[in-house]
């Protein structure tokens, strides 16, 4: 059972340039989520999908959006890249049972270089 | 939400018992705890949640204070895999809570072989 995959690994961009990031959830999961990590930080939730729909959002501007497909797989969205979008990006993925008990499976990432 | 505080970092012996530390003073009767650890080059990864009784599972054990201001994550036998850095986070108790996940800086955990 394949876990939680993310493409591309490594990403290498310029400023002011757009950038797609993309992830496909464990099977049998529904709602997937982002998170932004610097160097030597915590994880930092940037928003979750479920049915297709952004449901919460954390403190990040519009430049960062998102969407979901039909097979919940998601795309992450960061158009006029700055310097401090450099960061590792992770998707997470998990199936909502309505009693708030949910786990959350983390893909490896993707690293965004921006220059 | 609630605020959790952890210290930077411990050190530990490879095939000894960790306790990891969390304080969470603020907490509300409906937070749950978790905790997650990432390794070096890794998403993080799930370990144990609790509510209000201690849990058990193939990875850990969580001991939850009585007035469940603290709790502590419990590797029974520490090994050179463990060495990684562990988040204690509190979600509140609604449907897709824990998807927004807040992560602190953790506590990095080393193990001396």
């Amino acid at each position: 059972d394949a876990g939680v995959t993310q493409s591309p690994t490594h990403l290498i961009k310029t400023r002011g340039q757009q950038v797609t990031l993309r992830c496909s959830p464990k099977s049998g999961h529904d709602t997937v989520s982002w998170y932004q990590q610097a160097l030597g930080q915590g994880p930092q939730f940037i928003f979750q999908y479920y049915e297709e729909e952004e449901r919460q959002r954390g403190n990040f501007p519009d430049r960062f959006s998102g969407h979901q497909f039909p097979n919940y797989s998601s795309e992450l969205n960061v158009n006029a890249l700055l310097l401090g979008d450099s960061a590792l990006y992770l998707c997470a993925s998990s199936f909502i049972q309505g009693d708030g008990d949910e786990k959350l499976f983390f893909g490896s990432g993707t690293q965004l270089s921006v220059l | 939400d609630a605020k959790t505080t952890q210290p930077n970092s411990m050190e530990s012996n490879e095939e000894e018992p960790v306790h990891l530390p969390c304080n969470h003073s603020t907490i509300s009767g409906t937070d749950y705890i978790h905790w997650y650890r990432q390794l070096p080059s890794q998403g993080p990864e799930y370990v144990i949640h609790g509510l209000t009784s201690n849990v058990n599972n193939r990875m850990a054990s969580l001991a939850i204070a009585e007035d469940r201001k603290s709790s502590t994550l419990i590797l029974h036998r520490a090994t050179l895999r463990d060495a990684a850095v562990y988040y204690c986070i509190l979600t509140p108790l609604y449907t897709g809570a824990n998807s927004k996940l807040t992560f602190g800086k953790g506590i990095t955990l080393s193990v001396r072989p």
